[in-house]
């Protein structure tokens, strides 16, 4: 049974340019989380999808932006790329009906130069 | 005051010895996780509590909900158990569906 899987590994863009960011749940869970965790920070909650809707969203600009598929996969699309943006992007997963456990994906790493 | 607190911030120890990590939290939760990240690396969950204890391994986790705190003990540490230690919890409200982390614990284990 794969975990959650994420993918690149990582990426590097320049400033202006777009990014989409993949990922697949664990199996059996309908429910993806996307955080951002910047050099030496916490993590930071971009948003959460459920049935291919977005269910909460932090406190980042809508140049960020998401999707979920049919089945439960979810994308991380990042318009106009800032040196900000540069950080570890984790995907988490997990099943709304049942347990709080979230699964996490190893990240993607964004350098934005 | 932050809603999640760990303690303590940073902790070194010798290889063997038997380690301690503590989290305190404020808000009504419906589980605790226990989470590790290697320097670089991704995260891992580790434990997710909502009562009692759990083990895996090395590691053991508790909650006592009454007193609104969880420890992570690590028993025989060695050096690759170096890492940050994260608590963090799943708030009770059914219009939050985000984890409020805590600040992590960086433990080094020395040789």
């Amino acid at each position: 049974d794969a975990g959650v899987t994420q993918s690149p590994t990582h990426l590097i863009k320049t400033r202006g340019q777009q990014v989409t960011l993949r990922c697949s749940p664990k199996s059996g869970h309908d429910t993806v989380s996307w955080y951002q965790q910047a050099l030496g920070q916490g993590p930071q909650f971009i948003f959460q999808y459920y049935e291919e809707e977005e269910r909460q969203r932090g406190n980042f600009p809508d140049r960020f932006s998401g999707h979920q598929f049919p089945n439960y996969s979810s994308e991380l699309n990042v318009n106009a790329l800032l040196l900000g943006d540069s950080a570890l992007y984790l995907c988490a997963s997990s099943r709304v009906e049942g347990s709080y456990e979230q699964y996490f994906g190893p990240g993607t790493r964004l350098t934005v130069t | 005051k932050n809603e999640v607190e760990q303690s303590p911030q940073n902790l070194t120890a010798q290889e063997g010895e038997f380690i301690t990590i503590n989290c305190s939290y404020s808000v009504g939760i419906s589980a605790l996780h226990w989470l590790q990240q290697h320097p670089g690396g991704g995260i891992v969950s580790l434990f997710m509590l909502s009562s009692g204890k759990k083990k895996h391994g090395r590691l053991i986790a508790t909650i006592n909900i009454q007193e609104k705190h969880s420890s992570l003990h690590i028993t025989a540490s060695h050096p690759r158990d170096s890492a940050v230690y994260i608590c963090a919890v799943t708030p009770y409200m059914d219009s939050n569906y985000q984890l409020i982390w805590g600040a992590g614990t960086k433990l080094i284990i020395k040789p």
